[in-house]
């Protein structure tokens, strides 16, 4: 069954600072892998996707994450945040090969706090 | 944009009453999903639809739980009997092909059982 573990709950950076999230997942191939961005009281909003190639991808309001086989990781970055940024952040796995679509298995999320 | 639409945003109940949330999936789209998020907690998937029947359903689904696409457009859950614990945030979900993977997501429906 797949998994995905994000080992920090809450991460609090200072505008303007760097940022790395860290996804790690478990699945018996190479899988879909998504991050998604909650603002409070809000759904979930698409930040980029991991399917083939290119193991670096780019995705929306400067995010980028790059996936590592060898470490089972899809960690996600933004090399200068914005107050704006602050939100939840939810890393998922999606199953290949199936015929029927398959389900997103998420990680427990990682809140992210912007200091001014 | 095409967007997935969720109707109502905020819906409290009664425990053991019956609620039905509703989906307008992205119109092209083929497969179709209901999720949920307890307050604090991670999106867990509940169940997955796709010509007109249930693909795959979590051990959340059990059999309070139903869905159903009456027309062309909507995406219906069902609770029969809500309790206490149905108490979260459910989101409807829509791709356009198998193995594609990106899902779209609607904005959600807060349930509130008292």
């Amino acid at each position: 069954a797949q998994s995905v573990t994000q080992p920090d709950i809450h991460i609090t950076v200072s505008e303007g600072a760097s940022l790395e999230l860290r996804c790690n997942y478990s699945y018996g191939a190479t899988p879909y892998l998504f991050w998604y961005v909650q603002s409070p009281g809000q759904g979930l909003q698409l930040l980029l996707k991991y399917f083939s190639g290119d193991t670096l991808v780019q995705g929306i309001k400067g995010f980028e994450a790059e996936f590592k086989r060898s470490q089972s990781s899809f960690n996600l970055r933004k090399p200068s945040v914005h107050w704006s940024d602050a939100a939840e952040y939810f890393c998922a796995v999606g199953a290949r090969g199936r015929s029927s679509g398959d389900k997103l298995t998420f990680g427990t999320g990682t809140r992210l706090a912007v200091r001014p | 944009e095409p967007e997935v639409t969720q109707t109502p945003s905020h819906q409290v109940t009664q425990m053991g009453q019956e609620v039905i949330l509703r989906c307008v999936p992205i119109s092209n789209h083929l497969y179709f999903y209901w999720y949920r998020q307890i307050l604090g907690q991670k999106v867990e998937f509940l169940v997955s639809f796709y010509n007109n029947e249930i693909s795959e359903k979590s051990e959340i689904f059990d059999d309070q739980f139903s869905v159903e696409r009456p027309d062309g457009s909507n995406f219906t859950l069902k609770i029969r009997s809500t309790k206490l614990e149905d108490s979260a945030m459910y989101f409807c979900a829509s791709t356009q092909l198998a193995g594609n993977g990106e899902q779209f997501f609607g904005p959600g429906t807060r349930l509130t059982v008292l």
